[in-house]
């Protein structure tokens, strides 16, 4: 089946470096997707990543391993607005978005 | 960047009465549309995808004579929840996206109560 796996829930501290990790398992592969939402708001588009590597963009950095079935975002500089859920999306043959349950990022002064 | 404008925010209306929720991509012409449901603390769910111009393709167990989708034109989808009942009660949110190997870009969601 189809799958994706990211950590329920993550502490960091305002001004540090905070890596979400997520594995996948899908039926093809065709990218992977990663979205910030807060509370009570709609998913916003932070990065894709079809090739393996680092994606950099500003204080956001994403990474995929295609052979390893594995992504992480990598925030750094963490603001207090960073507090949100991320949620990791691989985009499967179809071209469909299987969602993971997203992480929860709290951050502490 | 991409924007998708969902309206209305937010519905609150009696058991029974029917809701439209409408969907547009402002400055992209959106090949696809996603409709979601998303429980508050739980990921999103997707309800339905679709194409302009052919029917939505639903996912199990969402009924489709339930949620009426329409994608009319390439910049419009609406989803409309008939005869709605408290258990419809939800946050429904789309988006949309320009092409197969392009970002999905969310619209800010109905809130939608029935009493």
């Amino acid at each position: 089946g189809q799958n994706i796996d990211q950590p329920t829930e993550m502490t960091a501290t305002e001004g540090a470096i905070v890596q979400i990790n997520c594995t996948y398992q899908t039926s093809g592969f065709n990218g992977l997707f990663w979205y910030q939402q807060h509370a009570g708001e709609a998913p916003t588009f932070l990065s894709y990543n079809v090739l393996d590597g680092l994606e950099e963009k500003g204080r956001f950095s994403s990474f995929l391993s295609r052979s390893k079935g594995y992504s992480y975002l990598l925030l750094k500089e963490l603001q207090m607005k960073d507090s949100a859920s991320y949620l990791c999306a691989a985009m499967d043959s179809n071209y469909q978005l299987i969602w993971g349950a997203g992480t929860k990022l709290i951050i502490k002064p | 960047g991409a924007v998708v404008s969902q309206h209305p925010s937010r519905v609150i209306c009696k058991s029974g009465t029917s809701v439209k929720i409408e969907c547009r991509s402002l400055d992209f012409q959106a090949t696809t549309m996603f409709w979601y449901r998303q429980f508050p603390k739980k990921s999103l769910m997707l309800m339905a995808t679709s194409n302009e111009g052919s029917k939505a393709t639903y996912e199990q167990g969402v009924e489709k004579d339930k949620f009426l989708i329409n994608h009319a034109s390439l910049t419009l989808s609406t989803l409309t929840v008939t005869s709605a009942h408290p258990e419809d009660s939800s946050f429904y949110i789309c988006s949309a996206r320009a092409g197969e190997y392009q970002p999905q870009h969310f619209g800010d969601g109905t809130r939608l109560s029935i009493l």
